[in-house]
């Protein structure tokens, strides 16, 4: 699985955008890239994953570069309840087995 | 109608003992998973069951055995606990590929060691 790289911490204001970047230059073209979110003493949340299209859901706007180096996962509006460690993961899509969980970007959303 | 369920939540016991953690899912997938979260915050993938078979073995101490009597439930035994087995274990589920390809993770279940 490629490795990803991403800012150990973020803060961001109540109510505003919160950007989340992932650098993934060893991405291979068939691998998808996955966001997780792990709110505080929980089970890690999936949120949304993409190969290199522009996805979005009710959660979550995921923006993969044209060279797919690099994306940004978008929470278009912080609450409180979105301070966690959100997880960029690289992976096979179906590949059925483990995922692979960096250290991720504790995000903190303030009032 | 919790999908992916743990007992116990928390777990408190002294080195040299054995214990079990169970899960269970009411999603109908097929594969299972443990995954283990030291206290540095490091989540790292255990063991993987699709449908009752060990697929997945992280070079995990043979103190650990997973066991899955079917594939809604995958429990963790451990023999002989160590300091070191103090953590936050997960199980996941997953349905069946081609199904789809999110995890779903339990609540967690937090071993301390004394």
């Amino acid at each position: 699985d490629a490795k990803t790289t991403q800012p150990p911490s973020m803060d961001c204001a109540e109510g505003r955008a919160a950007n989340l970047p992932c650098n993934h230059s060893t991405i291979s073209g068939n691998e998808y890239v996955y966001w997780y979110r792990q709110i505080h003493s929980q089970g890690p949340q999936y949120i949304i994953h993409g190969l290199k299209n522009n996805e979005t859901n009710e959660m979550a706007s995921l923006i993969i570069t044209e060279d797919r180096k690099s994306s940004t996962l978008i929470l278009p509006h912080a609450t409180l309840r979105d301070t966690a460690v959100y997880y960029c993961i690289v992976r096979f899509y179906n590949q059925g087995g483990k995922l692979i969980f960096g250290q991720g970007t504790e995000l903190s959303v303030k009032p | 109608d919790t999908a992916v369920s743990q007992t116990p939540k928390y777990l408190v016991t002294q080195m040299g003992n054995d214990k079990s953690i169970k899960c269970e899912q009411n999603l109908g997938h097929d594969t299972m998973y443990w995954y283990k979260q030291d206290s540095k915050k490091f989540l790292k993938i255990m063991f993987s069951y699709n449908n009752k078979e060990l697929i997945i073995n992280e070079t995990v101490p043979n103190r650990f055995s997973p066991k899955s009597p079917d594939k809604a439930h995958l429990n963790l035994h451990i023999n002989s606990l160590e300091l070191g087995d103090s953590a936050v274990y997960f199980c996941a589920s997953r349905p069946l590929a081609g199904e789809g390809d999110t995890q779903y993770f339990g609540p967690g279940t937090r071993l301390t060691v004394l």
